[in-house]
């Protein structure tokens, strides 16, 4: 119950084009969804983050759509860039963040020139 | 702001010796310092919680006294590993988090490679 479930596990996009990655919890305490990108070599990064009250949030080019009914979330990248190639990591968390983070199993991204 | 250091960024060392990574939030004051372990093209494994002044709580399955936590002050936490062993070769990532606001949120290290030879 404490898992979140992240496909695909590795995705290839062309320049320009939508990259959608998807993430499903089965805890229903989790009220703090945040999305991390980590490129090789560095520690992840905080790219965007959801909490359950809202159905999406937008920042930039980074948008997260969130289903709390089918306990789903998922990261969409517009105009997809090939500085956007790294690993992606969902993650969840209760209490607001407070609790500690559990993490989906990541997916590796590849933008085409 | 809310930048986390670690140091150092790479370490090689033999089998039986003992390593030392320091991790410190170099703008804020954490009031929780977590540590992760990450092999490669894997996600991130939390291995313990640490709050300021307390003892470190261990995620099941990881050895507390082969992997010694200290977090002496609101900006520095460290991980000993003591008796490195080959397989205990990895990524070492802290994470702070503050108290209030949007430091609430965990920000992350830079990340620390061990390799144990």
């Amino acid at each position: 119950q404490q898992q979140v479930k992240q496909s695909p596990q590795s995705l290839i996009v062309q320049k320009g084009g939508i990259s959608i990655i998807n993430c499903a919890y089965e805890n229903t305490a989790f009220d703090y969804f945040p999305w991390y990108q980590q490129f090789p070599g560095k520690g992840p990064a905080l790219l965007i983050a959801i909490r359950p009250d809202v159905s999406e949030k937008k920042e930039g080019r980074f948008t997260i759509s969130f289903n709390k009914s089918a306990k789903q979330f998922s990261l969409h990248i517009m105009d997809s860039q090939p500085g956007d190639s790294a690993t992606y990591f969902c993650a969840a968390s209760a209490r607001g963040g407070a609790q500690k983070l559990v993490f989906g199993q990541g997916t590796r991204l590849t933008i085409n020139p | 702001g809310a930048v986390v250091s670690q140091h150092p960024s790479w370490v090689i060392c033999k089998s039986g010796t003992s390593v030392k990574i320091e991790c410190r939030s170099l703008d804020f004051q954490a009031t929780t310092m977590f540590w992760y372990r990450q092999f490669p093209k894997q996600s991130l494994m939390l291995m313990a919680t640490s709050n300021e002044g307390s003892k470190a709580t261990y995620e099941q399955g990881v050895e507390k006294d082969k992997f010694l936590i200290n977090h002496a002050s609101l900006t520095l936490s460290t991980l000993t590993v003591t008796s490195a062993h080959p397989e205990d070769s990895s990524f070492y990532i802290c994470s702070a988090r503050g108290r209030g606001g949007v430091l609430n949120e965990q920000f992350f290290g830079p990340g620390t490679r061990l390799t144990v030879l």
